[in-house]
């Protein structure tokens, strides 16, 4: 079965500029979340879907938001980007949480803010 | 605050022998604790997931250990193979699903 797909796989914005990422999980599989990888924070919880809702959110500005449509697909935008932005970006699908199966994570999008 | 710990520095094991990793934490008292190993340009991959309430899991050569009184997970690769050589990252989350990564060790197996 096909895994997560996350597009682009890259992306190059500049300072000011707002960016839409999108996450297709896995078939079936109801929860999304989302993820700021960099050297050095590692992986950061960015906020998390589940049937449309978001079910828990971390501690990220207000630029940061996203959204779960019903076929489970999610989008996650950032506006008003600055350099600190720049990450990997990475989408993680589960059929109800994490806690019996873990996530399936998709390859990221490496966003460059310059 | 939470906090998760891992071996920064990379770690270097000879083919054939067993790799311990180690994650420790503070402030949190974790339901869960899972293991995912991330290759370069890769997103992470999950690999075991133990309970609080148990103090040992095993998946072919991996074996991991969680000891929630010394706030501690060991995970072990016995036999190891240099395409066993990654980036290996403890998380933790509680029953609410609210997950906390750590940073990761780099482990390199040596031929």
């Amino acid at each position: 079965k096909a895994g997560v797909t996350q597009t682009p796989r890259y992306l190059i914005k500049t300072r000011g500029q707002q960016v839409t990422l999108s996450c297709s999980p896995i078939s079936g599989h109801r929860s999304v979340s989302w993820y700021q990888q960099t050297p050095g924070q590692g992986l950061q919880f960015l906020f998390e879907y589940f049937s449309e809702t978001q079910r828990n959110k971390g501690n990220f500005p207000g630029r940061f938001s996203g959204r779960q449509f019903s076929n489970s697909r999610s989008e996650m935008n950032v506006s008003t980007l600055e350099l600190g932005d720049s990450a990997l970006y990475l989408c993680a699908s589960s059929l109800a949480g994490s806690f019996t199966y873990g996530y399936t994570f998709g390859s990221g999008t490496r966003l460059t803010v310059v | 605050s939470q906090k998760i710990e891992q071996n920064s520095e990379a770690l270097n094991i000879q083919e054939g022998k067993t790799a311990t990793l180690t994650c420790n934490y503070t402030n949190y008292s974790p339901a869960y604790l899972q293991w995912y190993r991330q290759d370069p340009g890769r997103g992470p991959v999950f690999l075991l997931l133990i309970r609080e309430n148990e103090k040992e899991k095993r998946k072919e050569r991996l074996k991991v250990t969680f000891d929630t009184t010394l706030k501690q997970s060991l995970f072990h690769i016995t036999a190891s193979q240099p395409a066993d050589s990654a980036t290996y990252l403890c998380a933790l989350s509680n029953r609410d699903d609210k997950i906390i990564f750590g940073k990761g060790t780099r482990l390199h197996i040596l031929p």
